[in-house]
C-alpha cells in the first residue's frame, strides 16, 4: 500500500526567505503522480504543483519548485521569496496505480512571519 | 469557469440523523471524489464516481454512501450520524485518469461542507 509521510508538522519562515517542506512516500508503482496542495485558513484546497514520476525534470511554478528524487522516494517543496499569503497547511499527495485516489500526507502548517 | 460547488457549506445535525451533501463538479469534469478531513485522521478517501458508477471506495462503514447523476453532479449521504462523523467533507472533480492531457489526475477541490454532529 502506498503511504505519504510529512515529518514536519509545523514550520515558520520570515517573509521573503526560502523554505523547504519535506515529503517522502512509499510505493511499488513505477508510474504515478505527486502533488503539493495548499489549504489556507479559508479551507479551500488549492493545487500548488504537480510532478509526473516519469519526468526527470523537477516541476516549477513561479516561486514554487520541487526536488523530486525518485530513487529516494522524496518529493520536497521549495517556496522562494515567501509571502504572507503563503501561510497555510501544505499537503503532499500521491496518485498512482489502480487506486484512483489521492493519498495525502498529514500536512505541514507553514507560518510566514512579517 | 465555475469551480467545484459544494452545498451546504455548514450544517449541524444530531446523533442518529442523516445528512446529504451535494457537489457540482467543474464543467467537463466527469470524475468526482469525496474526502473526509478531521484533525485526528487527516484527509481520508471516501469514494470516487465516474459516469454514475462508483469506481473506488475507501474504508468507511456502509453508513456512508454516494451517487453520481448523469450531469456528473454527486451527492453523498451519511445515515445514523455519530459524533465522530463531525468533519469537513471535501469534494473534488477531475478529468478521468486515462485522459492524456496535462490536467489529468489533477483534483480540483470545493470549499467543503462542514458537518457538526451534536
Amino acid at each position: 500500500a502506498q503511504t505519504v509521510t510529512q515529518s514536519q508538522p509545523e514550520m515558520s519562515v520570515q517573509e521573503a526567505e526560502t523554505v523547504t517542506l519535506s515529503c517522502t512516500y512509499d510505493t511499488s508503482e513505477n508510474n504515478y503522480y505527486l502533488f503539493w496542495y495548499k489549504q489556507p485558513p479559508s479551507r479551500q484546497m488549492i493545487l500548488v504543483i504537480r510532478q509526473e514520476a516519469y519526468k526527470q525534470q523537477n516541476a516549477t511554478e513561479n516561486r514554487f519548485s520541487v526536488n523530486f528524487q525518485k530513487a529516494a522516494k522524496s518529493f520536497s517543496l521549495k517556496i522562494s521569496d515567501s509571502q504572507l499569503g503563503d501561510t497555510a497547511m501544505y499537503f503532499c499527495a500521491f496518485y498512482g496505480g489502480a487506486t484512483n485516489k489521492l493519498i495525502f500526507g498529514t500536512g505541514t502548517l507553514l507560518a510566514v512571519q512579517p | 469557469k465555475a469551480g467545484v460547488t459544494q452545498t451546504p457549506r455548514y450544517l449541524i445535525k444530531t446523533r442518529g440523523q442523516q445528512v446529504t451533501l451535494s457537489c457540482s463538479p467543474i464543467s467537463g469534469h466527469r470524475s468526482v471524489s469525496w474526502y473526509q478531513q478531521t484533525p485526528g485522521q487527516g484527509l481520508q478517501f471516501l469514494f470516487e464516481y465516474f459516469s454514475e458508477t462508483q469506481r473506488n471506495k475507501g474504508n468507511f462503514p456502509g453508513r456512508f454512501s454516494g451517487r453520481q447523476f448523469s450531469n456528473s453532479r454527486s451527492e453523498m449521504n451519511v445515515s445514523t450520524l455519530e459524533l465522530g462523523d463531525s468533519a469537513l467533507y471535501l469534494c473534488a472533480s477531475s478529468l478521468p485518469p486515462w485522459d492524456t492531457s496535462s490536467g489529468a489526475n489533477v483534483l480540483t477541490f470545493g470549499a467543503g461542507s462542514r458537518l457538526t454532529v451534536l
